[in-house]
C-alpha cells in the first residue's frame, strides 16, 4: 500500500532554535500534503496544506513565518519550525491521498519537545 | 464550514462484544467523505473505513462497519467482535467536495476505545 515516510519520530531542542520535519511519498506522487498538529489528548488540528510547486496554504490562526512549509517535488514536504518555544511542543504529523484511493496515508508522526 | 462531532470521549467495552462509536456531522455540501481512523498509542493513524455521501450502501470492512444515515447526518462506527488490540482512539473524519487529492480532511475530537478482557 501507499506509504508516507515521516522523519524524525521525535526530537528534542532548544527553545529558540528550528527544527525540520520531513514527509516523503515512497510509492506514489503527492502533489498535496497536509501537516497537522495534535496537543496530548486532543485531536488533530489541520495547521496547512502544502501544495508542490506553489505556496502553501495556512489555516486561520496557524502563524505562516513560525510554521514554513516547503514542497519542492512530488515526494517531499517539509515543515520547519523555526525558533521554537515550548509551547511548540507537540506531535506534528503529515498525510496525503495516494490517486484512486478514499483514505488518507498518515505519516508515523514527529514528537517535538522543545526544552 | 464543515463540523464533525463525537460525543463520547471514553467508552469500555468488553472483549467480544460489539460496540458503536458515534459520530455526527454538519456541511452543506451535498458531495463529502466520511472516514474513520483508529490511533494507537504510537501515534500512527491507520485508515479503517469510508463512506461516501452518494454511496447507497452502508461501508463494510472486515469487522467494521459504517451505520450510515444521510438524514441525519450521522455516521457511526461499529466494531463487531471487539478485541483487546481494539483499544485505542478512534477518530471520525470528513472531507467537502468530490474529493481530489487536494481535498483537506478534519477530524471529530476522537472517542477512547477500551476493551476489558
Amino acid at each position: 500500500g501507499a506509504v508516507v515516510s515521516q522523519h524524525p519520530s521525535w526530537v528534542i531542542c532548544k527553545s529558540g532554535t528550528s527544527v525540520k520535519i520531513e514527509c516523503r511519498s515512497l510509492d506514489f506522487q503527492a502533489t498535496t500534503m497536509f501537516w497537522y498538529r495534535q496537543f496530548p489528548k486532543q485531536s488533530l488540528m489541520l495547521m496547512a496544506t502544502s501544495n508542490e510547486g506553489s505556496k502553501a496554504t495556512y489555516e486561520q490562526g496557524v502563524e505562516k513565518d513560525k510554521f514554513l512549509i516547503n514542497h519542492a517535488s512530488l515526494t517531499l514536504s517539509t515543515l520547519t519550525v523555526t525558533s521554537a518555544h515550548p509551547e511548540d511542543s507537540s506531535f506534528y504529523i503529515c498525510s496525503a491521498r495516494p490517486g484512486r484511493t478514499y483514505g488518507y496515508t498518515f505519516g508515523s508522526g514527529t514528537r517535538l519537545t522543545v526544552v | 464550514a464543515q463540523k464533525i462531532t463525537q460525543t463520547q470521549p471514553g467508552m469500555f467495552v468488553q472483549e467480544k462484544e460489539a460496540v458503536t462509536l458515534d459520530c455526527t456531522y454538519d456541511t452543506s455540501d451535498p458531495s463529502y467523505g466520511l472516514f474513520w481512523y483508529k490511533q494507537p498509542s504510537s501515534g500512527e493513524m491507520i485508515f479503517l473505513i469510508y463512506q461516501g455521501s452518494y454511496d447507497q450502501q452502508n461501508a463494510t470492512e472486515g469487522r467494521y462497519s459504517l451505520n450510515f444515515q444521510k438524514a441525519r447526518k450521522s455516521a457511526n462506527l461499529v466494531i463487531s467482535a471487539s478485541q483487546l488490540g481494539d483499544s485505542a482512539m478512534y477518530f471520525c473524519a470528513m472531507r467537502e467536495g468530490r474529493g481530489s487529492s487536494a481535498s483537506k480532511i478534519i477530524f471529530g475530537s476522537g472517542t477512547r476505545l477500551s476493551i476489558r478482557p
